[in-house]
């Protein structure tokens, strides 16, 4: 199974709360997970990405969760800010595969 | 640094004309390359992808086609568009060697009309 399913679609935050984001994924053969953030008129963009060998990675105010026995991960963002409205992407890869798969994509949505 | 060019960044072309998106990457060699379509609101469709010059995989069959004919230069092309074509287009590359992230192109909004 390639297949990255990403939820939810749509997510609608206030100013300061955090944005969550989880994506789930079948094949145990990705060894490496992006979070992109795509801007309206814009090319996604690399945000933070992780590998199965840890659980967590922060950047600021963005940390991915990874859960690999339910083969699941996940974005949070803390403290989102209305300049954090995007579409963001999760993405699955394997080494050599040449291609990532992609989920269907979030649009977040930060109220001031 | 790694650089990638696509253009033009708009386009509007009539039903049954030709189509030619030209994508470019400075910087690194031998990456991979990837062209994807993204619909208004929607994800991102991969249409092709190249792991190396000449080497051509399609995703999608449709009326596009894509060609690699130098190391760091991607092209997608049509003989004749089609209304369903219109959409935004963008190319990605990635390191060749190991899993990573990609790096995308500003994209080409393609409109048929």
């Amino acid at each position: 199974q390639q297949q990255v399913k990403q939820s939810p679609q749509s997510l609608i935050v206030q100013k300061g709360g955090i944005s969550i984001i989880n994506c789930a994924y079948e094949n145990t053969a990705f060894d490496y997970f992006p979070w992109y953030q795509q801007f309206p008129g814009k090319g996604p963009a690399l945000l933070i990405a992780i590998r199965p060998d840890v659980s967590e990675k922060k950047e600021g105010r963005f940390t991915i969760s990874f859960n690999k026995s339910a083969k699941q991960f996940s974005l949070h963002i803390m403290d989102s800010q209305p300049g954090d409205s995007a579409t963001y992407f999760c993405a699955a890869t394997m080494q050599f595969a040449g291609k990532s798969t992609f989920g269907d994509g979030t649009t977040l949505t930060v109220k001031p | 640094s790694q650089t990638i060019h696509q253009w033009p960044a708009t386009l509007v072309q009539p039903v049954g004309s030709p189509l030619s998106l030209e994508c470019t990457v400075e910087g690194t060699s031998n990456p991979n390359l990837y062209w994807y379509r993204q619909a208004a609101g929607r994800g991102l469709q991969l249409l092709f992808y190249s792991v190396g010059i000449g080497q051509i995989s399609s995703e999608v069959p449709q009326n596009l086609s894509a060609s690699r004919p130098q190391d760091r230069q991607f092209i997608l092309s049509s003989k004749k568009l089609l209304l369903s074509d219109s959409g935004f287009y963008l190319c990605a590359w990635s390191v060749g060697d190991r899993a990573s992230g990609y790096t995308f192109g500003s994209g080409t909004r393609l409109t048929v009309v």
